[in-house]
């Protein structure tokens, strides 16, 4: 199995801040890693796809980066509708999640 | 515009059989490039891959799941179906269904991402 470690499972910004979050893969996915934004209450959304490509709609402050087994997820100039939490997904081999990373307010 | 609607009973008994059906509207099951995958989130945890499954029938699971797990569709319907048997609190969860981008030859930008999902079910596994 392929496990997901993502970090950090949660972190402190203010608005208008960069951010960014990890996650490492335990051996090589190359780019099958997707990115998701979960509001509370709500189903996961995709935010960005192949490690770098960022889905259709979703605004251009975030964008990921990475292959092989380390990857991430920037936010740049954070809005008050993204202190949500964060996912990461391999579907390299089956799928697996990261644990999850909360954005919260500082 | 895609829509996924997970459906079924939300308290199920220990020991029993979960199951739950996903109606997918506006577009087809039966498409090439996509499968149909269920996803779950136990209450304030992280998500966890279920199964996934191709409009053929061919299916992957979950190797921790693989033994209690049915997956199927009915093309007829529009409808994925999971059934997760001898169930324990440990199942409690949101359920989802989902849209999963499997790509063709002639659709290679696909990744196996999530990229449409249901509202999620929640089902409670109590007596």
């Amino acid at each position: 199995d392929i496990q997901m470690t993502q970090s950090p499972s949660s972190l402190s910004a203010s608005v208008g801040d960069r951010v960014t979050i990890t996650c490492r893969a335990s051996q090589s996915i190359s780019h099958y890693l997707n990115w998701y934004q979960q509001k509370p209450g709500k189903a996961p959304n995709l935010l960005i796809y192949g490690a770098s490509s960022l889905r259709s709609g979703v605004p251009s402050r975030f964008s990921g980066s990475g292959s092989g087994t380390d990857f991430t997820l920037t936010i740049s100039n954070l809005q008050p509708e993204d202190f949500v939490t964060y996912y990461c997904h391999q579907s390299y081999n089956f799928s697996t999640f990261g644990q999850g990373t909360k954005v919260e307010t500082k | 515009q895609l829509q996924l609607q997970e459906s079924g009973p939300g308290l199920v008994k220990p020991s029993e059989t979960l199951s739950l059906t996903c109606n997918v509207s506006g577009d087809s099951i039966r498409t090439k490039s996509y499968y149909w995958g269920w996803i779950r989130q136990a209450p304030g945890k992280g998500l966890e891959w279920i199964a996934s499954i191709f409009y053929s029938g061919s299916a992957y699971y979950n190797p921790s799941l693989k033994s209690r797990i049915t997956i199927s569709v009915d093309t007829s319907k529009n409808q994925v179906s999971l059934k997760l048997r001898s169930v324990t609190a440990a199942d409690t969860a949101v359920y989802y269904c989902a849209r999963q981008h499997a790509g063709s030859t002639s659709d290679t930008s696909a990744y196996y991402e999530l990229d449409y999902w249901g509202q999620g079910a929640l089902v409670t596994v109590s007596s």
